[in-house]
């Protein structure tokens, strides 16, 4: 069954350092894969989405993703964090047009 | 530009009482409707997503249920709420489910 697992229920990082959120999926052919983050009490914001091509993707915010088959994973990266950036984070692949998220990640960010 | 409204932003309910919620897109034509549900510390579940007027699909078997009288309506309703329906809504759009959905702000819900 097609899936989408967030290893970390919740990260800590202090403001400036490098960020990576992990995120791996089951899926029988080439998934379409997404990341979205959501502020407190707020929808979800599309932050890049990987669909065939280039396995490194960058999104809005200093963000980006690598996708990497042999390891069923899509990361998310950035390289200096801000406090702005404390949110929640979803995975997520498109299954017969329908999006199935992980879980989610919580980032927070120490002053 | 395509837009998605969503109201109430909150709602405090009595146990057994009925529940609409309303969204609504502007901007697109024959869009693909989702209603999610994000529970604390369940992720988000899709709960019923809608491909044209009055066709809809149900994720899950549960206490509600969803409508779609207009190509950019979707509603969400349920006749007598549970406790167990607390949560926060979240409706959606896509064109293709390829270009990522698009959310609309949220319904917080309190069953009380």
């Amino acid at each position: 069954a097609q899936s989408v697992t967030q290893p970390d229920i919740h990260i800590t990082v202090s403001e400036g350092a490098s960020l990576e959120l992990r995120c791996n999926y089951s899926y029988g052919a080439t998934p379409y894969l997404f990341w979205y983050v959501q502020s407190p009490g707020q929808g979800l914001q599309l932050l890049l989405k990987y669909f065939s091509g280039d396995t490194l993707v960058q999104g809005i915010k200093g963000f980006e993703a690598e996708f990497k088959r042999s390891q069923s994973s899509f990361n998310l990266r950035k390289p200096s964090v801000h406090w702005s950036d404390a949110a929640e984070y979803f995975c997520a692949l498109n299954r017969d047009d329908k999006i199935i998220f992980g879980k989610g990640t919580r980032l927070h960010i120490l002053p | 530009s395509q837009t998605i409204h969503q109201w109430p932003a909150t709602l405090v309910q009595p146990v057994g009482s009925p529940l609409s919620l309303e969204c609504t897109v502007e901007g697109t034509s024959n869009p693909n409707l989702y209603w999610y549900r994000q529970a604390a510390g369940r992720g988000l579940q899709l709960l019923f997503y809608s491909v044209g007027i009055g066709q809809i699909s149900s994720e899950v078997p549960q206490n509600l249920s969803a409508s779609r009288p207009q190509d950019r309506q979707f509603i969400l309703s349920s006749k007598k709420l549970l406790l167990s329906d607390s949560g926060f809504y979240l409706c959606a759009w896509s064109v293709t489910g390829i270009r990522g959905y698009t959310f609309g702000s949220g319904t917080r819900l309190t069953v009380v």
